[in-house]
């Protein structure tokens, strides 16, 4: 069974901080590892990384895939306030559906 | 381009009670998703389609049925709800990217 385990469950860091955030899978033939950030309602997508893509950066925010050990992290440098969220891991196998199998998240609170 | 549409934004249900949670899409996908919240934790995948037609059981499909007679719309069913079944619920769809609606939240009592 696919599964996903996301450390830690709740952070708390003071704006400014940088914070890592960890995600590790286990999955029957891996396509795709994806970051979503979740605010009041729907999960937003944040990066996708595959086999061909281990690494993407978009601003402060930035993912790295490691294929050996079965891992991803998200970083974020210089927090705002705005970055406080519940951030989501989750892997897609190649299987036809293409399902998420998604990890329980990480609470992240930024304090001005 | 309205996306993923799900209806209603919040229902309060007894025990016993049934209802249908709707979902529609504009986006002419194929594959549609239907996945539950509960508080602190991750999303979890109830059913799937992969096209009009055709359903198939997620992770955690008991309590819960589905239908998709066209591909624009994907409604969740529960006939005898639970407090268990007490979440916030979203639809997805795919083509090259996920999709989610704006989610339901279900309080049975």
């Amino acid at each position: 069974e696919d599964k996903v385990v996301q450390s830690p469950l709740s952070l708390v860091v003071h704006e400014g901080d940088t914070v890592t955030l960890n995600c590790s899978y286990e999955v029957t033939n891996f396509r795709s590892l994806l970051w979503y950030k979740q605010e009041k309602k729907a999960p937003t997508f944040l990066f996708m990384l595959t086999s061909s893509g281990i690494e993407k950066k978009s601003g402060r925010l930035s993912s790295i895939l490691d294929k050996k050990e079965l891992s991803s992290i998200l970083n974020i440098t210089a927090t705002q306030t705005g970055d406080s969220a519940i951030y989501l891991c989750a892997v897609m196998g190649i299987q036809g559906a293409q399902k998420l199998v998604f990890g329980q998240g990480t609470r992240l609170t930024i304090n001005p | 381009n309205a996306g993923v549409t799900q209806t209603p934004k919040f229902r309060i249900l007894k025990i016993g009670q049934s209802m249908t949670l709707q979902c529609t899409q504009d986006m002419n996908h194929n594959y549609m998703y239907w996945y539950r919240q509960d508080p602190g934790m991750g999303l979890k995948l109830i059913y799937y389609s992969v096209g009009a037609g055709i359903t198939d059981k997620g992770e955690v499909p008991n309590g819960y049925n589905v239908s998709r007679s066209t591909t624009e719309d994907f409604p969740l069913r529960l006939e005898l709800a639970a407090p268990s079944q007490t979440s916030v619920y979203f639809c997805a769809s795919k083509q090259a990217g996920y999709t989610f609606g704006s989610g339901t939240r279900l309080t049975v009592v």
